[in-house]
């Protein structure tokens, strides 16, 4: 059952913050989360296992609700290079992607 | 090698071509995954091994997909007969360890594949 990513897409201004979120039908082991730029790899930005916990990333954390079955993603004062794609991956025993949340960073 | 190498970067092919794509993951990475990602969608699950061992290919969308490990490192996805609706990318990854809820993932750049 993939994931369910909110918003779609997010323009902000640079210094800015924003909140992606992820949410799933099914009891999650785990929360994978990755940013792709355009025409690149999907690069790695922190796993949240059961427990609750957050973590961080540079100005990058993340929570991990397993009541809920969600999980948010947390852009504090993003910078110009934080463009591009975020996924949520959630995990039983592999990780199937949400379709993804578009951020563009305007200067 | 430093990471996830695809090959080649992209492949245009006639319908009803028969292609290959290959994968090399880091060297000693147990775990391989296969997706194939659509432009503005999320990478989609298509297959995984453990060493040369195939333990998921649910998703793969047609008998035309065959994926193979034979010897626990390079992988090759071949699509067979290849149809307009295969156009994608076709993302490789890589794991360090068996499958676990705190492996995380390194991905190739990818194979663009255009069926014409």
């Amino acid at each position: 059952q993939q994931p369910v990513q909110s918003p779609q897409a997010v323009i902000l201004r640079e210094g800015e913050d924003a909140v992606i979120n992820c949410s799933s039908s099914k009891a999650l082991y785990s929360v994978h989360w990755y940013r792709q730029k355009h025409g690149e790899a999907p690069v790695f930005l922190m796993i949240l296992l059961k427990g609750g916990e957050q973590k961080g990333h540079e100005k990058i954390s993340a929570s991990f609700n397993e009541k809920k079955q969600q999980s948010s993603l947390y852009l504090t004062a993003s910078q110009l290079s934080y463009s591009g794609t975020y996924f949520c991956g959630t995990e039983r025993n592999k990780i199937i992607f949400g379709k993804g949340t578009r951020l563009h960073i305007l200067p | 090698g430093a990471g996830v190498s695809q090959s080649p970067r992209y492949k245009v092919a006639k319908r009803g071509q028969d292609v290959a794509l290959r994968c090399d993951p880091i060297s000693g990475h147990v775990s391989l995954f296969w997706y194939q990602q659509a432009l503005g969608q999320g990478p989609e699950f298509l297959t995984y091994f453990q060493n040369e061992a195939q333990l998921d290919k649910s998703g793969l969308p047609s008998d035309r997909f065959f994926a193979e490990r034979p010897e626990g490192s390079v992988s090759t996805l071949k699509i067979q007969r290849t149809q307009q609706e295969d156009s994608a990318v076709y993302l490789c990854a890589s794991s360090l360890a068996v499958r676990g809820p705190d492996e995380k993932l390194f991905f190739g750049s990818g194979t663009q594949l255009s069926v014409l």
